[in-house]
């Protein structure tokens, strides 16, 4: 069974960066397609991106192209998500999620998910 | 972009009424990509439908998913406890877009 934990709470000001760690256990980051997904009061569920295993490659959502950055250490089973820029607009609970089609498909629906990691952008 | 609108925004029920939450996209799907989640508060999203209408694992038979085209249903026939939460739609169409949800709350 896939286990997903964040990082804890970050707070940042404005115009500063956030990276928010996914640690997997029970598979290996070879075995899942990780995504990103954030949550706001103002915007509900948005997806940031994600690995899409059948292009082989990293996709963004088109709004956080060119200031969002998703890297993954197989080392240790650990993804990150890194956002810069920040302005309070980014005040969201961050959350992990594998893709139901695990290394094979991309299926874009999501199964397991991380508790989330609430980030706070305040001056 | 495909842009997804749920209603009602809030369905007020007694337990064991049916729920019936409604998901429209703005855009025909050639294909069934459509999932549902359920949130409870502090917690994070729950898979409960994908491709429409089958249900992911451990997910009982009350929980059913319908639709095609640019209008799909998920119907909670006989509301338990456990289900008064919020739930969301996704389509996965054409990159991923989410709903803006349905809270399911206690009458």
């Amino acid at each position: 069974q896939v286990q997903v934990v964040q990082s804890g709470a970050e707070v940042k000001r404005p115009g500063a960066s956030v990276k928010v760690s996914c640690e997997v256990s029970g598979h290996t980051l070879f075995e899942v397609s990780m995504h990103w997904v954030r949550q706001s009061p103002g915007r509900g569920l948005e997806w940031l991106g994600g690995f899409d295993t059948e292009e082989g490659e990293t996709v963004y959502a088109q709004k956080f192209k060119g200031r969002l950055t998703l890297t993954e250490d197989t080392s240790t089973d650990t993804a990150y998500m890194e956002l810069s820029s920040l302005t309070s607009e980014d005040t969201a609970v961050y959350y992990c999620a594998t893709d139901s089609g695990g290394s094979s498909v991309s299926a874009g629906y999501f199964d397991h998910w991380g508790q989330g990691t609430l980030v706070t952008v305040s001056a | 972009e495909f842009v997804v609108t749920q209603s009602p925004g809030t369905l007020s029920l007694s337990p064991g009424e049916r729920a019936t939450l409604s998901c429209r996209v703005s855009q025909t799907m050639a294909s069934n990509n459509l999932a549902w989640y359920q949130q409870k508060p502090g917690q994070a999203p729950r898979l409960l439908i994908y491709d429409v209408s089958s249900r992911a694992t451990g997910i009982p038979d009350r929980f059913r998913g319908s639709g095609s085209g640019t209008d799909f249903t998920l119907t909670i026939s006989r509301l338990e406890p456990e289900d008064f939460a919020l739930y969301y739609c996704q389509q996965y169409e054409r990159s991923l877009t989410f709903g803006g949800g349905t809270k399911v709350e206690i009458k």
